[in-house]
């Protein structure tokens, strides 16, 4: 079956350095998307990628789907301590209709 | 507007016990899917709704049941729990299947 990679599994970061989180599809994505969890909350959907070398940005972050829509990536300009939690990428594949979440990446950020 | 909400919030079991996790959304959402996050294991999908009316087993089915009891309500059922059920479950929905997830609050299940 369609599994998705994430690395790193963890990172520590000094408040002001950037992030960057990558997902790997074993298959061709339909689509991939982003969530973030805080500490003891839930995900919250953050942005979905669907064309094939796709760039979307939202403030300090900046998402990216692969030529291939294998894989994507998440970066962090500048972090901030609300930066902390879990980000999980999230692929569907072509031939079906839910979604595989990657392990995800605990960032920590350390002021 | 209050999204997805999700009961108990925290719920104790003993081995062999039953119940049924709640899950309601206001968003006339047509999906809704039950995960369950276990450390280092992300999220893995148990069973899923497309639409009012169907339910279909996702990654990791064995040892739960579901209902679709109106386009609102999906219900998870442990018949029998285990404490290999000891996890963290969380309920969402979307509109339609290729949106994202809005997710519930979560309901942490212990079973000893």
């Amino acid at each position: 079956g369609q599994q998705v990679m994430q690395i790193p599994q963890y990172q520590h970061v000094q408040e002001g350095e950037d992030f960057t989180t990558y997902c790997n599809s074993s298959t061709t994505l339909s689509n991939i998307q982003w969530y973030k969890q805080r500490p003891g909350g839930h995900p919250v959907f953050l942005i979905q990628l669907v064309k094939s070398g796709e760039v979307k940005k939202q403030k300090r972050l900046t998402f990216q789907f692969g030529e291939a829509k294998k894989n994507s990536s998440l970066h962090i300009t500048a972090t901030q301590t609300t930066d902390v939690g879990t980000y999980f990428c999230a692929g569907r594949d072509s031939g079906y209709s839910t979604l595989t979440f990657g392990k995800g990446t605990m960032l920590l950020v350390s002021p | 507007n209050a999204g997805v909400t999700q009961t108990p919030k925290f719920q104790v079991l003993k081995t062999g016990q039953s119940m049924t996790l709640q899950c309601a959304q206001d968003m006339n959402h047509n999906s809704m899917y039950w995960y369950r996050q276990d450390p280092g294991m992300g999220l893995r999908l148990i069973y899923y709704s497309a639409s009012e009316g169907t339910t279909d087993k996702g990654e990791v089915p064995n040892g739960y049941n579901v209902s679709r009891l109106n386009k609102r309500e999906f219900s998870l059922r442990l018949e029998s729990a285990a404490p290999s059920q000891t996890s963290v479950y969380f309920c969402a929905s979307n509109l339609h299947q290729e949106d994202g997830y809005t997710f519930g609050s979560g309901t942490r299940l212990t079973v000893v």
